[in-house]
Protein backbone atom coordinates (compact mmCIF):
# COMPACT_ATOMS: atom_id res chain seq x y z
CA UNK A 1 0.00 0.00 0.00
CA UNK A 2 0.88 3.45 -0.80
CA UNK A 3 2.28 5.54 2.43
CA UNK A 4 4.08 8.84 2.96
CA UNK A 5 6.89 9.23 5.58
CA UNK A 6 7.40 12.73 7.81
CA UNK A 7 10.84 12.03 9.34
CA UNK A 8 10.89 14.77 11.13
CA UNK A 9 8.07 14.72 13.88
CA UNK A 10 9.21 17.63 16.11
CA UNK A 11 11.23 20.77 14.66
CA UNK A 12 12.41 23.87 16.77
CA UNK A 13 14.39 26.15 14.86
CA UNK A 14 15.29 29.99 15.65
CA UNK A 15 13.72 33.07 13.34
CA UNK A 16 15.85 33.52 10.45
CA UNK A 17 17.24 29.52 10.50
CA UNK A 18 16.28 27.67 7.02
CA UNK A 19 13.52 24.91 7.04
CA UNK A 20 13.71 21.98 5.54
CA UNK A 21 10.73 19.06 6.10
CA UNK A 22 11.23 16.01 4.52
CA UNK A 23 8.73 14.15 2.84
CA UNK A 24 8.90 10.33 1.18
CA UNK A 25 6.45 8.35 -0.52
CA UNK A 26 6.35 4.79 -1.37
CA UNK A 27 4.41 5.25 -4.84
CA UNK A 28 5.94 4.57 -7.86
CA UNK A 29 3.64 6.08 -10.50
CA UNK A 30 2.40 9.10 -11.46
CA UNK A 31 1.89 11.22 -8.23
CA UNK A 32 0.07 14.65 -7.37
CA UNK A 33 1.62 15.96 -4.17
CA UNK A 34 0.51 18.15 -1.21
CA UNK A 35 1.46 20.29 1.71
CA UNK A 36 -0.58 20.88 3.99
CA UNK A 37 -0.16 23.86 6.98
CA UNK A 38 -2.62 24.26 10.18
CA UNK A 39 -1.54 27.14 12.78
CA UNK A 40 -2.40 26.90 16.09
CA UNK A 41 -6.12 27.33 16.16
CA UNK A 42 -6.60 27.23 12.51
CA UNK A 43 -8.13 24.94 10.31
CA UNK A 44 -6.13 22.63 7.90
CA UNK A 45 -4.65 24.68 4.69
CA UNK A 46 -3.64 23.82 1.73
CA UNK A 47 0.23 25.30 1.03
CA UNK A 48 1.01 24.33 -2.09
CA UNK A 49 0.68 20.97 -4.71
CA UNK A 50 2.30 19.53 -7.58
CA UNK A 51 0.55 17.52 -10.25
CA UNK A 52 3.21 18.02 -13.43
CA UNK A 53 5.91 20.26 -14.68
CA UNK A 54 8.50 22.30 -12.91
CA UNK A 55 9.11 19.93 -10.59
CA UNK A 56 10.17 23.26 -7.85
CA UNK A 57 6.72 24.18 -6.76
CA UNK A 58 6.31 27.89 -4.77
CA UNK A 59 3.57 28.69 -2.64
CA UNK A 60 2.23 30.91 -0.05
CA UNK A 61 4.26 32.53 2.97
CA UNK A 62 7.32 32.00 0.61
CA UNK A 63 7.41 28.16 1.26
CA UNK A 64 8.79 26.14 -1.77
CA UNK A 65 8.73 22.29 -2.07
CA UNK A 66 11.22 20.17 -4.80
CA UNK A 67 9.79 17.09 -6.70
CA UNK A 68 12.94 14.71 -7.10
CA UNK A 69 11.08 11.51 -8.55
CA UNK A 70 14.15 9.53 -8.32
CA UNK A 71 14.47 10.00 -4.38
CA UNK A 72 10.35 9.68 -3.98
CA UNK A 73 10.66 12.98 -2.19
CA UNK A 74 8.86 16.22 -2.19
CA UNK A 75 10.70 18.12 0.65
CA UNK A 76 9.43 21.52 2.18
CA UNK A 77 11.79 24.67 2.33
CA UNK A 78 11.77 28.01 3.32
CA UNK A 79 15.10 30.15 4.14
CA UNK A 80 14.16 31.85 6.65
CA UNK A 81 10.92 31.08 8.92
CA UNK A 82 9.03 33.30 10.98
CA UNK A 83 7.55 32.95 14.56
CA UNK A 84 4.32 32.71 12.67
CA UNK A 85 5.48 29.42 10.68
CA UNK A 86 4.90 27.95 14.19
CA UNK A 87 2.61 25.03 13.04
CA UNK A 88 1.99 21.63 12.32
CA UNK A 89 2.88 20.45 8.40
CA UNK A 90 1.32 17.98 6.72
CA UNK A 91 2.43 15.75 3.39
CA UNK A 92 0.26 14.41 1.23
CA UNK A 93 -0.17 12.38 -1.88
CA UNK A 94 -2.53 10.72 -4.37
CA UNK A 95 -2.13 7.09 -4.33
CA UNK A 96 -2.99 5.29 -7.42
CA UNK A 97 -6.67 4.35 -5.60
CA UNK A 98 -7.32 8.43 -6.61
CA UNK A 99 -7.29 8.82 -2.67
CA UNK A 100 -5.49 11.09 -0.60
CA UNK A 101 -2.79 9.87 1.99
CA UNK A 102 -1.36 11.96 4.36
CA UNK A 103 1.78 11.83 6.44
CA UNK A 104 1.87 11.92 10.21
CA UNK A 105 2.97 15.56 10.09
CA UNK A 106 6.02 17.45 11.41
CA UNK A 107 5.35 20.05 14.50
CA UNK A 108 7.54 22.91 13.91
CA UNK A 109 7.65 25.56 16.58
CA UNK A 110 9.69 28.55 15.92
CA UNK A 111 11.55 30.73 18.50
CA UNK A 112 11.52 34.60 18.50
CA UNK B 1 -20.22 32.15 8.28
CA UNK B 2 -17.70 31.35 5.28
CA UNK B 3 -15.43 28.42 4.46
CA UNK B 4 -16.08 24.95 6.23
CA UNK B 5 -17.83 24.77 10.11
CA UNK B 6 -18.28 21.92 12.50
CA UNK B 7 -20.11 21.37 15.28
CA UNK B 8 -19.95 20.69 18.16
CA UNK B 9 -16.39 21.72 18.26
CA UNK B 10 -15.98 18.99 21.31
CA UNK B 11 -18.05 15.91 22.54
CA UNK B 12 -17.67 13.63 25.09
CA UNK B 13 -20.00 10.40 25.18
CA UNK B 14 -20.57 7.29 26.76
CA UNK B 15 -20.01 4.26 24.68
CA UNK B 16 -24.26 3.72 24.51
CA UNK B 17 -24.91 6.79 23.46
CA UNK B 18 -26.00 8.33 20.09
CA UNK B 19 -24.48 11.66 18.73
CA UNK B 20 -24.09 13.35 15.72
CA UNK B 21 -21.60 15.34 14.27
CA UNK B 22 -22.60 18.34 11.58
CA UNK B 23 -20.26 19.59 9.13
CA UNK B 24 -21.64 22.69 6.26
CA UNK B 25 -19.75 24.39 4.06
CA UNK B 26 -20.43 27.77 2.19
CA UNK B 27 -18.09 27.38 -0.48
CA UNK B 28 -20.83 26.21 -3.12
CA UNK B 29 -18.98 22.80 -3.27
CA UNK B 30 -20.04 19.82 -4.58
CA UNK B 31 -17.93 17.22 -2.49
CA UNK B 32 -17.60 16.53 0.75
CA UNK B 33 -15.37 14.22 2.85
CA UNK B 34 -14.70 12.97 6.84
CA UNK B 35 -11.13 12.58 8.06
CA UNK B 36 -10.69 11.05 11.48
CA UNK B 37 -7.32 12.16 13.14
CA UNK B 38 -5.97 10.27 15.99
CA UNK B 39 -2.82 10.91 17.89
CA UNK B 40 0.36 10.01 16.64
CA UNK B 41 -1.47 8.55 13.31
CA UNK B 42 -2.26 10.29 10.05
CA UNK B 43 -5.13 11.97 8.67
CA UNK B 44 -7.52 8.60 7.44
CA UNK B 45 -9.98 8.74 4.87
CA UNK B 46 -13.45 7.69 5.93
CA UNK B 47 -16.07 8.79 3.52
CA UNK B 48 -16.31 10.97 0.56
CA UNK B 49 -19.99 12.60 -0.74
CA UNK B 50 -20.07 13.76 -4.51
CA UNK B 51 -23.42 15.50 -5.54
CA UNK B 52 -24.91 13.90 -2.18
CA UNK B 53 -24.07 9.97 -3.69
CA UNK B 54 -21.46 8.49 -1.23
CA UNK B 55 -18.17 7.71 -3.66
CA UNK B 56 -16.24 6.08 -0.86
CA UNK B 57 -16.38 4.41 2.26
CA UNK B 58 -12.54 3.37 3.49
CA UNK B 59 -13.60 0.36 5.31
CA UNK B 60 -15.11 2.53 8.00
CA UNK B 61 -17.52 0.23 11.05
CA UNK B 62 -20.54 0.26 10.77
CA UNK B 63 -21.33 2.04 13.83
CA UNK B 64 -20.32 5.49 12.04
CA UNK B 65 -23.20 6.23 9.52
CA UNK B 66 -22.72 9.19 7.17
CA UNK B 67 -25.14 11.03 6.11
CA UNK B 68 -25.88 13.77 3.17
CA UNK B 69 -29.09 15.06 2.46
CA UNK B 70 -27.28 18.34 -0.20
CA UNK B 71 -23.95 19.35 -1.51
CA UNK B 72 -24.03 22.15 1.70
CA UNK B 73 -24.65 19.80 5.14
CA UNK B 74 -22.94 16.70 5.95
CA UNK B 75 -23.87 14.38 9.41
CA UNK B 76 -22.04 11.60 10.74
CA UNK B 77 -24.27 9.41 13.10
CA UNK B 78 -22.27 7.95 15.55
CA UNK B 79 -23.57 4.74 17.67
CA UNK B 80 -22.54 2.59 20.15
CA UNK B 81 -18.68 3.68 19.47
CA UNK B 82 -15.46 2.37 21.40
CA UNK B 83 -12.61 3.95 23.41
CA UNK B 84 -10.65 3.99 20.45
CA UNK B 85 -12.81 6.21 18.34
CA UNK B 86 -11.47 8.85 20.21
CA UNK B 87 -9.91 11.37 18.02
CA UNK B 88 -10.68 14.75 16.29
CA UNK B 89 -12.90 14.05 13.24
CA UNK B 90 -12.51 16.35 10.34
CA UNK B 91 -14.83 17.50 7.42
CA UNK B 92 -13.26 18.88 3.70
CA UNK B 93 -15.22 20.20 1.04
CA UNK B 94 -13.91 20.30 -2.28
CA UNK B 95 -15.34 21.92 -5.51
CA UNK B 96 -15.11 17.93 -7.39
CA UNK B 97 -14.68 15.00 -5.90
CA UNK B 98 -11.46 14.30 -7.29
CA UNK B 99 -8.65 14.60 -5.10
CA UNK B 100 -6.58 16.72 -7.21
CA UNK B 101 -9.00 19.46 -6.28
CA UNK B 102 -8.34 22.01 -3.02
CA UNK B 103 -9.79 20.64 -0.19
CA UNK B 104 -10.88 23.29 2.35
CA UNK B 105 -11.14 21.76 6.04
CA UNK B 106 -13.19 22.63 8.99
CA UNK B 107 -11.57 22.87 12.94
CA UNK B 108 -12.56 19.33 13.71
CA UNK B 109 -14.70 17.80 16.19
CA UNK B 110 -12.52 16.41 19.45
CA UNK B 111 -14.90 13.36 20.18
CA UNK B 112 -13.78 11.56 23.30
CA UNK B 113 -15.58 8.25 23.71
CA UNK B 114 -15.73 7.13 27.53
Amino acid sequence: AQSVSQHNHHVILSEAASLELGCNYSYGGTVNLFWYVQYPGQHLQLLLKYFSGDPLVKGIKGFEAEFIKSKFSFNLRKPSVQWSDTAEYFCAVISNTGKLIFGQGTTLQVKP
Amino acid sequence: ETGVTQTPRHLVMGMTNKKSLKCEQHLGHNAMYWYKQSAKKPLELMFVYNFKEQTENNSVPSRFSPECPNSSHLFLHLHTLQPEDSALYLCASSQEGTFTDTQYFGPGTRLTVL
